[in-house]
């Protein structure tokens, strides 16, 4: 079946620092990627997304790239802010309906 | 209130207790979804509506009873909890079954004690 794999957390940054979170991925044909946003005591909120291979998604300053040779989809970021602080999934879409998410990867930016 | 809503947001209850979760989404979707989040494990997807029809059941244990009354809301009725269900508890909805995107509410913390 389908699955998400993502680096395990917290991430630990000072802020202005340089953001990578792993994602990679197994899914059968051509799925649909996203990165979601959790920030402390609110629900999922979607980040961006990727919808077929060399597609970049971007938003907020956050950038994924759909690598389809390497059936990953990592999130960076130039320069975090404190207000980046939230836990990051990556989820797929790869069939009618189901999308398939990630542990989540917590992000702690200190001033 | 807009987006999707969800009360309580913090529940705790008794293994012989039975409550109820509510979610309400403001959205005109026709899809509605129940998740459960603990941690360091992926979201499990535990039932989903479409058009007010149950349409997936991902092998829930029957102390939980989704009810679907209409198209903005949805609810999870517990009874009789065990402690490993204490967890996140996430509704979100989408405009369609096949739509790639979800939307979700902030969750209700459930305890088991």
């Amino acid at each position: 079946g389908d699955s998400v794999t993502q680096m395990e957390g917290p991430v630990t940054l000072s802020e202005e620092a340089f953001l990578t979170i792993n994602c990679t991925y197994t899914a059968t044909g051509y799925p649909s990627l996203f990165w979601y946003v959790q920030y402390p005591g609110e629900g999922l909120q979607l980040l961006l997304k990727a919808t077929k291979a060399d597609d970049k998604g971007s938003n907020k300053g956050f950038e994924a790239t759909y690598r389809k040779e390497t059936t990953s989809f990592h999130l960076e970021k130039g320069s975090v802010q404190v207000s980046d602080s939230a836990v990051y999934f990556c989820a797929l879409s790869g069939g009618y309906q189901k999308v398939t998410f990630g542990t989540g990867t917590k992000l702690q930016v200190i001033p | 209130e807009t987006g999707v809503t969800q009360t309580p947001r913090h529940l705790v209850m008794g293994m012989t207790n039975k409550k109820s979760l509510k979610c309400e989404q403001h959205l005109g979707h026709n899809a509605m979804y129940w998740y459960k989040q603990s941690a360091k494990k992926p979201l499990e997807l535990m039932f989903v509506y479409s058009l007010e029809e149950r349409v997936e059941n991902n092998s829930v244990p029957s102390r939980f009873s989704p009810e679907c009354p209409n198209s903005s809301h949805l609810f999870l009725h517990l009874h009789t909890l065990q402690p490993e269900d204490s967890a996140l508890y996430l509704c979100a909805s989408s405009p369609s079954r096949g739509a790639l995107e979800q939307y979700f509410g902030p969750g209700t913390r459930l305890t088991v004690t």
